[in-house]
């Protein structure tokens, strides 16, 4: 079946320094991919999303590019700030028509000042 | 707008009991989700209503989980006899999709925090 595999974590970046928070997966067809953010004490929120090969989504200075021959769906920001801390999940919906997500384990995101 | 909201918050039971969780989706959106969050891994589904049928329960573990959607807005999520490993956080989302793209955005709600004793 569909899986997501993330990198393991927590990661702890110091602020203004560039993140990658590594992603693949494995589906059939052609997935769409996403990322989701969970800011803490809140739910869930949808960071970006790329619903085809050499796709880049981007939001909020976060960028990712749906990789087919990898794929990979590497999440990147050139510079992080505080305001960043939080969990990273990667995440896919199959090619047909049921758009259950398939997330990864998620990422804890810490920046310092 | 209002956003996706869930009740209760929490929930302690105790092993064996039955309970019941609340989702309210976006009014409008016609597909709702149940995900179920165990600590430090990432949410898994557990089912999919298109409006009032559930177009796929193949995330339900075990018979005791059961949901329903009987006017197509309102979920309930119902497990019977709990056990201790039924605790995690149980997310409810929405989305606007009616058999379109599968990557509409799906809209969480806060969850709701299951703890069995």
């Amino acid at each position: 079946g569909d899986s997501v595999t993330q990198m393991e974590g927590p990661v702890t970046l110091s602020e203004e320094a560039f993140l990658t928070i590594n992603c693949t997966y494995t589906a059939t067809g052609y997935p769409s991919l996403f990322w989701y953010v969970q800011y803490p004490g809140e739910g869930l929120q949808l960071l970006l999303k790329a619903t085809k090969a050499d796709d880049k989504g981007s939001n909020k200075g976060f960028e990712a590019t749906y990789r087919k021959e990898t794929t990979s769906f590497h999440l990147e920001k050139g510079s992080v700030q505080v305001s960043d801390s939080a969990v990273y999940f990667c995440a896919l919906t199959g090619a047909g028509a049921n758009s259950k997500l398939t997330f990864g384990k998620g990422i804890t995101l810490s920046v310092r000042p | 707008g209002a956003g996706v909201s869930q009740t209760p918050s929490n929930k302690v039971t105790e092993k064996g009991k039955y309970v019941e969780l609340r989702c309210d989706p976006i009014s409008g959106h016609t597909a709702l989700y149940w995900y179920r969050q165990s600590l430090g891994q990432g949410p898994e589904f557990l089912i999919y209503f298109q409006g009032t049928g559930a177009a796929d329960d193949s995330g339900l573990p075990n018979d005791r989980f059961f949901a329903v959607r009987p006017e197509g807005s309102v979920s309930t999520l119902k497990i019977q006899r709990t056990e201790r490993g039924d605790s995690a956080v149980y997310l409810c989302a929405s989305s606007a999709t009616s058999g379109g793209p599968p990557w509409a955005a799906q809209y969480f709600g806060p969850g709701t925090r299951l703890l069995v004793l």
